[in-house]
């Protein structure tokens, strides 16, 4: 089944510099890649998503790149603000086996932005 | 648009009793809706998978006899944690989404149960 890997546990970043989060996927059939913001003690909220039809995303301050190949993507924080700190998500949809069609969350990244 | 409702959002209950939460899907219909688990600082866990009309598909590892889950209609899934026991404390999230797979999961905002 999908296994997702999620690097760095932790960042701490100062206001106004960038944010990079990486993940890794070992199910090749896997082709919908999300990333989730979640703020303490609340739900998780989807900030973009990817499909494995295109490489790129980019929405305002946020972006994610897929590597099909090379089985991994990142999301991209630019100009990070206070507001931005919070647990951030990635997950894959399981492509195979009892799992198929469900999304497997990586362990999560703690971002701290620093005023 | 798509709206998930999760209730209660905090529950208290002793051992040995059963605790039910509701997920509801507000504006839209969910054929299948999913049940995580959360413990403090970590990721979300698959727990099953909620068929509305069927059984639940339950992950390895999760007993299917302590954590009910009915989906008796396409805007309602239960959880229900039966004979509950300290350890059984955690954040319980439902999640369902608009689409085929490949489309973004809704997430409810959460039961945090303690049991004592």
């Amino acid at each position: 089944g999908e296994n997702v890997e999620q690097h760095p546990s932790t960042l701490s970043v100062q206001e106004g510099d960038s944010a990079v989060i990486k993940c890794t996927y070992s199910d090749s059939a896997s082709n919908y890649f999300p990333w989730y913001k979640q703020e303490l003690g609340k739900r998780p909220q989807l900030i973009i998503d990817i499909r494995s039809n295109v490489g790129e995303k980019k929405d305002q301050r946020i972006a994610v790149t897929l590597n099909k190949t090379a089985k991994h993507f990142s999301l991209h924080i630019t100009e990070t603000q206070p507001e931005d700190s919070a647990v951030y998500f990635c997950a894959a949809l399981s492509g195979e086996g009892g799992s198929q069609g469900n999304l497997i969350f990586g362990k999560g990244t703690k971002l701290s932005v620093k005023p | 648009g798509a709206v998930v409702s999760q209730h209660p959002s905090r529950v208290i209950c002793k051992s040995g009793t059963s605790v039910k939460i509701e997920c509801r899907s507000l504006d839209f219909q969910a054929t299948t809706m999913f049940w995580y688990r959360q413990f403090p600082k970590k990721s979300l866990m698959l727990m099953a998978t909620s068929n509305e009309g069927s059984k639940a598909t339950y992950e390895q590892g999760v007993e299917k006899d302590k954590f009910l889950i009915n989906h008796a209609s396409l805007t309602l899934s239960t959880l229900t944690v039966t004979s509950a026991h300290p350890e059984d404390s955690s954040f319980y999230i439902c999640s369902a989404r608009v689409g085929g797979p490949n489309s973004p999961l809704h997430f409810g905002n959460g039961t945090r149960l303690t049991v004592t």
